[in-house]
């Protein structure tokens, strides 16, 4: 079955260590997205792309970085600049026209 | 520009009565609408969906939501709640127009009294 895959699970970042958050889909969609998920604040949009070797900035770019080198895949990393990482990151990958969107089962992120 | 707000981060309902889950939108174009669910520990699962034709959406477990465009509203009901309904869930929109990011509102957990 298709779907999308994070991994790991649970990670630990010591401070001023970057860590990098993996996303892939095998479900052949151009489109694929990171947020991140607090308590009582809903999702917020990190950084999208719509196409291989192409990303553009969410709501809350600042501190992370990613990279669209394949189609599968759309790893994110969370840098030393993230001043405060601990939260669930979701990846996320639209049907073209955007009326489906499918989740991963998410990444919970710890600093240590 | 878009905008989804969900009334009330906090619904508690008896089991077997009516589950109105409130959201409201704000979209400059023709909206696309979801309502996620979410346990614990987990990536968010499609409840339902309106995209466009009958107003009337009925989705997975027994949800169903309506899209009033005069009133901007998308309310999540359910007749008769379950205790495996506990969770949390969000309202989304898109725009119709291509533009596929989702926004979100700021969720609301469901509670089941027994």
């Amino acid at each position: 079955d298709g779907g999308i895959t994070q991994s790991p699970k649970y990670l630990f970042r010591k401070e001023g260590q970057n860590v990098t958050l993996s996303c892939e889909q095998n479900l052949n969609h151009d489109a694929m997205y990171w947020y991140r998920q607090d308590p009582g604040q809903g999702l917020r949009l990190i950084y999208y792309s719509q196409i291989v070797n192409d990303f553009q900035k969410g709501d809350i770019a600042e501190g992370y970085s990613v990279s669209r080198e394949k189609k599968e895949s759309f790893p994110l990393t969370v840098t030393s600049a993230q001043k405060n990482p601990t939260a669930f990151y979701l990846c996320a990958s639209p049907t073209a026209g955007g009326n489906t969107i499918y989740f991963g089962e998410g990444s919970w992120l710890t600093v240590v | 520009a878009q905008s989804v707000t969900q009334l009330g981060s906090h619904v508690s309902v008896s089991e077997g009565a009516l589950v109105l889950l409130r959201c409201n939108y704000s979209s400059s174009v023709p909206p696309y609408l979801f309502w996620y669910v979410q346990y614990p520990n987990q990536g968010l699962q499609l409840l339902l969906k309106y995209t466009t034709g009958a107003t009337l959406v009925k989705g997975i477990n027994g949800f169903e939501a309506e899209f009033k465009k005069s009133e901007t509203s998308f309310h999540l009901t359910k007749p008769s709640a379950h205790m495996s309904d506990a969770a949390e869930y969000f309202c989304a929109v898109s725009s119709y127009f291509g533009n596929e990011k989702l926004t979100f509102g700021t969720g609301t957990r469901l509670t089941i009294i027994p």
